[in-house]
C-alpha cells in the first residue's frame, strides 16, 4: 500500500517564477493539505481539499493557490516566487478529519 | 490566542531510559484529535500516537503514550525504552481552528545517547 507521494523531491527556482508542487495521497484517503515548513520551525497549514474544493485555507496570499483532482490527487501553485517562499513543502491525506498521514515533503528553494 | 506551546526546544536520555516531552495547547472546540508527530533529519514526517480529547484513557502505542490533562489542555509524550532510532524533532499538533486545519508547535529536538 503506498503511501503519501510528492513530487518533484528538490527544486530551484528564481525570484518571480512560478512552481507546481504535486501529491498522490495515501490509498484509501479523500483529503489532501497542504503545508509550509520553514527551516527550524513547524509546518504551517497553507489550505486543504475536499472534493475538489477548498475546504479550509491558512494565512498565506493568493499567490499560492492549489488543485484536486477526482482521483483526489493535487497540486499547489505558487506564482510570483520570493526568497521567503524557501521552504519544505508537505502534503498531508487523510480521511476525512482523521489522523494526517504526510509525504516526504518538496525542498524548494527560490534564488 | 490560540497557540500549541513545546516548551523544550532541546532534550537528551540516555539509551534505554524513559524521557517525557512537553506540549500544551490552546482551543475553543470541545471535541478534537492531539497528535504527536516526529520527524527524522530524512523530513518525513510520521504520525507517532494520537489522542481522542473526548476519551479519557490515555493513549499508548507499544513505547509511547501520552499523559493528557484536557482541563490543563495538556499533552505530554513518553517514550520507554529508548533507542537510537528515536533521535528526531518531535512536534505536537492540535486543531486550534477547526478539525480540519492542524496547529504545529515548534517542536523539541530529542538526542538519544548511546
Amino acid at each position: 500500500d503506498a503511501g503519501v507521494t510528492q513530487s518533484p523531491t528538490h527544486l530551484i527556482k528564481t525570484r518571480g517564477q512560478q512552481v507546481t508542487l504535486r501529491c498522490s495521497p495515501k490509498s484509501g484517503h479523500d483529503t489532501v493539505s497542504w503545508y509550509q515548513q520553514a527551516l527550524g520551525q513547524g509546518p504551517q497549514f497553507i489550505f486543504q481539499y475536499y472534493e475538489e474544493e477548498e475546504r479550509q485555507r491558512g494565512n498565506f496570499p493568493d499567490r499560492f493557490s492549489g488543485h484536486q483532482f477526482p482521483n483526489y490527487s493535487s497540486e499547489l501553485n505558487v506564482n510570483a516566487l520570493l526568497l521567503g517562499d524557501s521552504a519544505l513543502y508537505l502534503c498531508a491525506s487523510s480521511l476525512g478529519i482523521h489522523e494526517q498521514y504526510f509525504g516526504p515533503g518538496t525542498r524548494l528553494t527560490v534564488t | 490566542a490560540q497557540t500549541v506551546t513545546q516548551s523544550q526546544p532541546e532534550m537528551s536520555v540516555q539509551e534505554a531510559e524513559t524521557v517525557t516531552l512537553s506540549c500544551t495547547y490552546d482551543t475553543s472546540e470541545s471535541d478534537y484529535y492531539l497528535f504527536w508527530y516526529k520527524q527524522p533529519p530524512s523530513r518525513q514526517m510520521i504520525l507517532v500516537i494520537r489522542q481522542e480529547a473526548y476519551k479519557q484513557q490515555n493513549a499508548t502505542e507499544n513505547r509511547f503514550s501520552v499523559n493528557f490533562q484536557k482541563a490543563a489542555k495538556s499533552f505530554s509524550l513518553k517514550i520507554s525504552d529508548s533507542q537510537l532510532g528515536d533521535a528526531a524533532m518531535y512536534f505536537c499538533a492540535a486543531p486550534l481552528f477547526g478539525n480540519e486545519k492542524l496547529t504545529f508547535g515548534t517542536g523539541t529536538r530529542l538526542t538519544i545517547i548511546p
